[in-house]
Formats: structure tokens, sequence, C-alpha cells
């Protein structure tokens, strides 16, 4: 069964900060690879979507990586700010035999804060 | 485009009262999904459906039912709630192999 642990649960940083969110899982059969912002009482935001056959995606400053092998993936934001504070997910979908349904398995989340 | 709208955003119900959570999608994506997330447990998939008029069970079922009768939408109702249903519900679509794009919730408190 396809675990997903996202280390630490919770993170504080000064402003101006570069950092870096895990997310690991148990079974390397991974189609792709999706990392989530959730604001506090809000839905998620996908920021980006690794398939199983790339090695990283970038967005502005954010940047993903994925390892399969290692069963690893890792969220790089630079220069962080104040409005980077938010609960980062990530999700990995299973791989896509017959009868395809598209399920994602979801981490816990680390709870990030950027201070002024 | 309004993406994925979900309604009602708050709800309190009694225990044994029954509702339905509607979720709308603009996008004309072919997979829908309906899921709980809850403090320390994460989301976790409750119902799915990969194109109108078809659904399946996800990880958590028991208590729910859905439908699908147009491509647009995705219901997800509660016959009789349970205070283990409290949580926030999202809906979320998506177009075959790609990206799910999620509602902005609904908070459920059942008493």
């Amino acid at each position: 069964k396809q675990e997903v642990t996202q280390i630490p649960a919770a993170l504080s940083v000064p402003e101006g900060e570069n950092l870096v969110l895990n997310c690991s899982f148990t079974d390397s059969a991974i189609y792709n690879l999706q990392w989530f912002r959730q604001d506090p009482g809000k839905g998620l935001t996908s920021l980006l979507l690794i398939q199983s056959s790339q090695r990283e995606q970038t967005s502005g400053r954010l940047n993903a990586s994925l390892d399969k092998s290692s069963g690893r993936s890792t969220l790089y934001i630079a220069a962080s700010q104040p409005g980077d504070s938010a609960t980062y997910l990530c999700a990995v979908k299973k791989e896509n035999y017959g009868g395809a349904t598209n399920k994602l398995i979801f981490g816990t989340g680390t709870l990030l804060a950027v201070q002024p | 485009n309004a993406g994925v709208t979900q309604t009602p955003k708050f709800r309190v119900l009694k225990t044994g009262q029954s509702m339905t959570l509607l979720c709308a999608q603009d996008m004309n994506h072919e997979y829908m999904y309906w899921y709980r997330q809850d403090p320390g447990m994460g989301l976790r998939l409750i119902h799915y459906s990969v194109g109108e008029g078809t659904t399946a069970k996800g990880e958590v079922p028991d208590g729910y039912n859905v439908s699908r009768l147009k491509k647009q939408n995705f219901l997800l109702g509660l016959e009789s709630a349970a205070p283990s249903q409290t949580s926030v519900y999202f809906c979320a679509s998506s177009s075959t192999s790609l990206a799910q794009f999620f509602g902005p919730g609904t908070r459920l408190t059942v008493l």
C-alpha cells in the first residue's frame, strides 16, 4: 500500500531564506507527483506536477525534484516571503494500469510560516 | 471560467439528517473526485467518477453516495449523517492524467 510522508510537519523560517520541503513515498511505481499549496480555510492550489519520466519542474521561485528510485521528492522555495506561508501537500498518482483511476495519495503536509 | 465550485460552503447537521453537496466544474473534465480532509489524516478519497454516468468507491466510501448525471456535476450525498462525518469536503476534477484542480471546500459539522 502506498504511503506518503512529509517531514517536517511544521517549519518556521525568516523572510528571504531558501528552504526545502520533503516528501517520501513507499511505492516507486508512480505515474506522477503533484505539489499543492493550501491556505487556511481554503482549497488546494496546484503548484507543480512532475511526470514519472521527469526529474524536476520549475515555476518562478519554486523548483520540485523527483527521484523515483529512492521514493523522494523535494520542493525548493527560493527567497521565501511571508506570502508563502501556507500548508504544502504532496500527492502521488499510482502507475496507470488498465482502468486507470487517477487516484491521488496525499501526504499530511508541511505547515510553513515565513516570518517578516 | 470559474474552475471547480462547491455548494454550500458551510453546513451544520444533526445526527441522522441527510444532505447533498454539489460540485460543478466548467473545464470539461472527464474525472471528478470527492475527498475529505481531517486533522492528522490528510486527504482521503471518498468516491470518484471517470465519466458521466459512472461512479466508483475510493478509500472511505461508507456512509456516502454519489451521482454523476451530468458531466459537469458530481453530487455527494449523506443519507444519515453521523458525527464521524464532521470534516472538510473537497471536490476535484481532472482531465485523464493531468493535474487535479480542487474546489474551495465545504466545512460540515454533524452534532
